[in-house]
């Protein structure tokens, strides 16, 4: 079965302390994975895609990265601002679903 | 460019009743995706439309239904609503309805049960 695992549940982090998400997969052919970001209340706001394994995306302060088995979301030097939950999904085999993880809550402070 | 647009953005109602929710997504996207999120069990995909047609579904209960319009315009109907379907409502589009392509969400739909 697809599944998608994110870790941590939660992050606690000091304004410009770096740090990473991670986003694991199991899924047969996948076409995509996504990051997505979603503050409370909100629908999620689409972030990055990622095809393949090596391939690298940058936004601000945010840097995806895709292996095989996993996903990174690298956070240089957070604001407060960046305080949302991070959620990653992909799609995979011949449908476009999207399989989501449970999220990161990110929480950056002053 | 005007994003997804959900209507109504809450809604209460009660045990029993059926529900109707109107989703109208980005100019020129095509494929139309609903979703169901709650605290327990994230987002789950509900199910798929393109040219009107649904593509996929998701595991839920036949009591969830949806269509699209020629417009793209996309509807989903809870019926005999329950406790459990209390959830934010997400629908999302994306340009076509093959490949990879990202998916945008608009701001969901509240629904709380009674």
């Amino acid at each position: 079965e697809d599944q998608v695992t994110q870790s941590p549940e939660a992050l606690r982090l000091q304004e410009g302390e770096s740090s990473s998400l991670n986003c694991s997969y199991t899924v047969s052919g996948l076409r995509g994975l996504f990051w997505y970001r979603q503050d409370p209340g909100k629908g999620p706001e689409f972030l990055f895609t990622l095809y393949s394994a090596g391939e690298e995306k940058e936004k601000e302060r945010l840097k995806a990265t895709l292996t095989k088995k996993e996903s990174f979301l690298h956070i240089t030097a957070p604001k407060p601002e960046d305080s949302a939950t991070y959620l990653c999904a992909v799609q995979a085999g011949n449908t476009d679903k999207l399989i989501f993880g449970t999220g990161t809550r990110l929480q950056v402070f002053p | 460019k005007a994003g997804v647009t959900q209507t109504p953005r809450y809604l209460i109602k009660t045990r029993g009743q059926q529900v109707t929710l109107s989703c109208s997504p980005i100019s020129g996207h095509r494929s139309v995706s609903w979703y169901q999120q709650t605290p327990g069990q994230g987002l789950q995909f509900l199910f798929e439309y393109f040219s009107e047609t649904q593509r996929n579904k998701g595991n839920f209960p036949g009591r969830f239904s949806g269509r699209q319009f020629s417009n793209s315009r996309s509807e989903m109907n809870v019926s005999t609503l329950e406790l459990g379907d209390s959830a934010l409502y997400l629908c999302a589009s994306s340009r076509l309805g093959t490949g990879p392509y990202e998916q945008y969400f608009g701001p969901g739909t509240r629904l709380t049960v009674t």
